[in-house]
């Protein structure tokens, strides 16, 4: 079964790092590319970071110079590592599949993990 | 930035026709895809590259895209189509960045 299941959300101080994974199931991780999207409470998605199956990257201004997006080959997971967190940076954090040859539309989510960024 | 904009809501009786529109400059030229989101789950993608269904995703969901508009139709709607919708492009001019419209709610009367 294609599956993607996302952890490490949690409570953590404005200023904090966090490292977010997703890991899957049923398909290979390097050979596709790779979305995080994030939704604030009450709020629409917004998406935050894709890697492409070519190890290239990209960040939403919002989050650029602040995450990264990188994988783990041997373990099959995707991941985004969060520093600097803001409190606008509270949000669920879903991972996603966003083709393979090219970019296509995001046909795998996960169920998506809370962060919440207060003191 | 590319932006794309959708109508807040949308509201219709089942059995009759839904139509989300989603606007963007020259958005024809770009392919369009679409998500249903229910409240407290993950997005699911009905319609890809502007017109096509993933497996599994009913024939009633169908999409189209041209100039500056494009539109996710969804015929004979049901009480359980009730959701919010998004349109998100991945935007070339930019990094191949993505991006999301603001979202659509649709209610079933």
């Amino acid at each position: 079964e294609v599956q993607l299941v996302e952890s490490g959300g949690g409570l953590i101080q404005p200023g904090g790092s966090l490292r977010l994974s997703c890991a899957a199931s049923g398909f290979t991780v390097s050979s596709n590319y790779m979305s995080w999207v994030r939704q604030a409470p009450g709020k629409g998605l917004e998406w935050v970071s894709v890697i492409y199956s070519g190890g290239s990257t990209y960040y939403a201004d919002s989050v650029k110079g602040r995450f990264t997006i990188s994988r783990d080959n041997s373990k099959n997971t995707l991941y985004l590592q969060m520093n600097s967190l803001r409190a606008e940076d509270t949000a669920v954090y879903y991972c996603a599949r966003a083709g393979t040859m090219t970019l296509l539309g995001m046909d795998v989510w996960g169920q998506g993990t809370t962060v919440t960024v207060s003191s | 930035s590319y932006v794309l904009t959708q109508p807040p809501s949308v509201s219709v009786a089942p059995g009759q026709t839904a139509r989300i529109t989603c606007g963007g400059n020259n958005i024809g030229s770009k392919s369009v895809h679409w998500y249903q989101q229910k409240p407290g789950q993950a997005p699911v993608l009905v319609v890809y590259d502007d017109s096509d269904r993933p497996s599994g995703i009913p024939e009633r969901f169908s999409g189209s895209n041209s100039g500056n508009t494009a539109t996710l139709t969804i015929s004979r709607v049901e009480a359980g189509d009730e959701a919010d919708y998004y349109c998100q492009v991945w935007d070339s001019s930019s990094d191949h960045r993505g991006v999301f419209g603001g979202g659509t709610k649709l209610t079933v009367l």
